[in-house]
């Protein structure tokens, strides 16, 4: 069973602070990792998506992978009251495969 | 600017009922998904579109079926509704069945069944 792991939350941090959300993975053969944004009552918005080792930037969010190790985090910078929400990692489940296995999120608390 | 489209936004069955959902999207694509989510459990893959024409099982297919109706349209149906698919219902698309291809959700259709 492929698996990817999150920790539930809640993480709350103050705003103007940097957010550090983390998500692990099973499979050493996945090569695709989304992150997702889910408010409340409300669908998952992809937010970044990495593909290869290192950083990627976009704004106030940066994904960092590590498929060495098998890790895949989201920093928010200047976290702002709006960014409390659920963040959903997702990673294709194997090699070639296009299905996405989802972990359970972490929920975000920005604290004015 | 509707992206993926699901009707209903919400409903109640009862046990044993049937029901279908549908799911639309204009952007042109050719990839098409149904998902449930439950609380604690994140969202599960119930069945896929890769292209119009084909449809496959994903983690949790039993009690459901799919149409793939046309290129636009993907719905998801429930023939004897049991209270443990009370769920919300996502479905998303995407532009191809690629490994980097990002998917995108529509709103949801919440389901709940006494």
């Amino acid at each position: 069973q492929k698996e990817v792991e999150q920790n539930s939350g809640p993480l709350s941090v103050p705003e103007g602070a940097i957010a550090s959300l983390n998500c692990t993975y099973s499979d050493r053969g996945s090569q695709s990792f989304f992150w997702y944004r889910q408010y409340s009552g409300k669908s998952p918005e992809l937010i970044m998506s990495i593909y290869s080792n290192g950083d990627k930037e976009d704004g106030r969010f940066t994904a960092q992978l590590n498929k060495a190790s098998q890790y895949v985090s989201l920093l928010i910078r200047d976290s702002q009251p709006s960014d409390s929400a659920t963040y959903l990692c997702a990673v294709n489940a194997g090699a070639g495969s296009y299905q996405l296995t989802f972990g359970k999120g972490t929920k975000l608390s920005v604290i004015p | 600017n509707a992206g993926v489209t699901q009707t209903p936004k919400f409903q109640v069955l009862k046990t044993g009922q049937s029901m279908t959902l549908q799911c639309a999207q204009d952007m042109n694509h050719n990839s098409m998904y149904w998902y449930r989510q439950d609380p604690g459990m994140g969202l599960r893959l119930i069945y896929y579109s890769a292209s119009e024409g084909t449809t496959d099982k994903g983690e949790v297919p039993n009690g459901y079926n799919v149409s793939r109706l046309n290129k636009r349209e993907f719905s998801l149906r429930l023939e004897s509704a049991a209270p443990s698919q009370t769920s919300v219902y996502f479905c998303a698309s995407s532009e191809f069945a690629g490994v980097n291809q990002p998917q995108h959700f529509g709103d949801g259709t919440r389901l709940s069944i006494l």
